[in-house]
């Protein structure tokens, strides 16, 4: 079973371009969880979000809870941003549940 | 503050040898968790602790017990390991039910031979 559905699973894309990916789940939620994991394999939490949109930086979050879908854009991208991307909502019949996607891997190019 | 903390960073076991993953966090937290993460496949929860003095099981809990020694502290222990089990595992804590927010600690990676 696939609750958390991520695309793409891999994107390659050149220094500066704008990028997005998708996060859509099937389970009730109330707040979403945007992870980030480096190569070295260390995880970062990016964003928690339960409605509408937020900024970080170049990061920008957005989420819509009645259609279950969940937008990561990164603006300008850099090399540094390559690393593998984690949707992760939160919620589900407990109420009290992460559940994870297998996450986007980005390579940025120089 | 170190966040949260984990070791060994790397080990390697033979089957059916036992051994206790430690993970501590600084941060006053009361969830604590650990989590295993395969390729191809998202983070999955093996076991929790919502509070000190509770545990319970997660999605893939069988061949693990855990323990909440105290507030800061949650270990990870196999009993007889085998080779599903070779992973990179990872401990997390979240504050309280209103903040939703988890931290990770750097990761264990456990190959079992």
């Amino acid at each position: 079973k696939n609750e958390v559905e991520q695309s793409p699973q891999n994107l390659t894309a050149q220094e500066g371009e704008f990028i997005t990916i998708n996060c859509s789940y099937s389970v009730g939620i109330s707040a979403l969880h945007w992870l980030q994991q480096h190569p070295g394999g260390g995880i970062v939490s990016l964003f928690m979000l339960s409605s509408g949109k937020k900024k970080h930086g170049r990061l920008i979050a957005t989420i819509n809870i009645q259609e279950k879908h969940s937008s990561l854009h990164i603006t300008a991208s850099h090399p540094r941003d390559s690393a593998v991307y984690i949707c992760a909502p939160y919620g589900g019949r407990t109420g009290n549940q992460f559940y994870f996607g297998t996450g986007t891997s980005l390579t940025v190019i120089p | 503050n170190a966040g949260v903390t984990q070791t060994p960073k790397f080990q390697v076991l033979k089957t059916g040898q036992s051994m206790t993953l430690q993970c501590a966090q600084d941060m006053n937290h009361n969830s604590m968790y650990w989590y295993r993460q395969d390729p191809g496949m998202g983070l999955r929860l093996i076991y929790y602790s919502a509070s000190e003095g509770t545990t319970d099981k997660g999605e893939v809990p069988n061949g693990y017990n855990v323990s909440r020694l105290n507030k800061r502290e949650f270990s990870l222990r196999l009993e007889s390991a085998a080779p599903s089990q070779t992973s990179v595992y990872f401990c997390a804590s979240r504050s309280i039910p209103t903040r939703y927010e988890q931290y990770f600690g750097p990761g264990t990676r456990l190959t079992v031979t």
